[in-house]
Parts: structure tokens; C-alpha cells; sequence
């Protein structure tokens, strides 16, 4: 089944404890992108990747790191999470860099800090 | 001024209704644009994408795209209460710009 996976898919931390959340596609897309999700003020980017080793910065990419080091994986790294860091996050893909193709979404990832 | 507008609502409509909702958008590199659907909790589905300017229909949805006045709408016929979910307009620019920009999304509600 094609698919976007994401994990942990809940995860309740305290301020400043490093954590991954993981995202993985099966459908040898090249564009990945990770969002989160706000009340009022609705998804916004926060990066993308248009290929492997190929990132670059969407809305809101400040305390946030990403690496593409497979085609598959795009993880993203909060290296010291904070309370404003509260919230749903998802991953997308899609195939290929044309503005016209498809974005599939992953489950989401609700993220609580403390 | 944001780059892709939509009103929250909640816009309500009866059952077998139509109820139509609009986007604008302020980047007139816009090339590409999407509805998703996306219930509560949910993770945000693609309904429909239009690239040029006039309608596209897909079963009881309809898409409608004018770049002139850089504004996108959604309309769904025969409305079910299943369709009561959050609607987000999305663009994204053309060329290697890859950016992806989404609208807050209107809540539309179906009554039986």
C-alpha cells in the first residue's frame, strides 16, 4: 500500500529533551515536506526537501532541523523542544518537483512539550 | 495580508445543498492549486487541483479557477453530512519554487 509513515505517532516531552520524529514514503517520491498544524492559523511549511541532500526552509523553520540522506526517510529534528513547539505535525510527499503532482500526507504526529 | 485567504466560517448548509467555498491568493506566481479535505484529527486528503483558469469537475465536486482576479473556489453538490469537514485552499508557485502555502481552511457543516 502506498503510504507516508510517521512516528512516534503522540509523543509528550519536556523542554529541551532532543527528539526525532520519523517519516518514511514508499513511493519513491522526490519532494518531501514536513508541516505543523495550528488553530487560527492553519498549516504552514516548515521544510522541504526536493531530493536527496536538498533541503531549504518553508514558513516557520526556526528550532527545527532536517536531513535527506535517503530518498525514502525525511526526519525531523527538534534539538531543543519548546512549549511553543506544542503541536500536530505532518509529513507529505510528492512525486516529483512539478507543482503539479499530488501531496500525500502521513498520519500526523502530536507533539507536547512541557 | 496573507498569501492565501479562505473565511474560517463555519459555513452551514442543508443536506443536498450546494455549498460553495472561496480562496484568494495574493502571489500571482501561484501556478497550481488544491482542496483538501481534512475531518478533525485527520490528516488533510486532496480532493481537487486546478491549474487553469475555468472549472474542473469531479463527481459532486467542482473547482473553478480565475487568475485574473487570483481567486480559487470549491463547489459541492448534493451535500452530505459526511462532507462536514475542514477545507484547506493550498497553492504553490511554479518553477523550482517549491513552496507550498495553505489557507486556515473553512469549516463547513452539513445538516440533516
Amino acid at each position: 500500500e502506498a503510504q507516508v509513515t510517521q512516528n512516534p505517532r503522540y509523543l509528550i516531552t519536556v523542554t529541551g529533551k532532543k527528539l526525532t520524529v520519523t517519516c518514511s514514503q514508499n513511493m519513491n517520491h522526490e519532494y518531501m515536506s514536513w508541516y505543523r498544524q495550528d488553530p487560527g492559523l492553519g498549516l504552514r511549511q516548515i521544510y522541504y526537501s526536493m531530493n536527496v541532500e536538498v533541503t531549504d526552509k518553508g514558513d516557520v523553520p526556526e528550532g527545527y532541523k532536517v536531513s535527506r540522506k535517503e530518498k525514502r526517510n525525511f526526519p525531523l529534528i527538534l534539538e531543543s523542544p519548546s512549549p511553543n513547539q506544542t503541536s500536530l505535525y505532518f509529513c507529505a510527499s510528492r512525486g516529483g518537483t512539478s507543482s503539479y503532482n499530488e501531496q500525500f500526507f502521513g498520519p500526523g504526529t502530536r507533539l507536547t512539550v512541557l | 495580508q496573507k498569501e492565501v485567504e479562505q473565511n474560517s466560517g463555519p459555513l452551514s448548509v442543508p443536506e443536498g445543498a450546494i455549498a460553495s467555498l472561496n480562496c484568494t491568493y495574493s502571489d500571482r506566481g501561484s501556478q497550481s492549486f488544491f482542496w483538501y479535505r481534512q475531518y478533525s484529527g485527520k490528516s488533510p486528503e486532496l480532493i481537487m487541483s486546478i491549474y487553469s483558469n475555468g472549472d474542473k469537475e469531479d463527481g459532486r465536486f467542482t473547482a473553478q479557477l480565475n487568475k485574473a482576479s487570483q481567486y480559487v473556489s470549491l463547489l459541492i453538490r448534493d451535500s452530505q453530512p459526511s462532507d462536514s469537514a475542514t477545507y484547506l485552499c493550498a497553492s504553490i508557485r511554479g518553477g523550482g519554487y517549491q513552496k507550498v502555502t495553505f489557507g486556515t481552511g473553512t469549516k463547513l457543516q452539513v445538516i440533516p
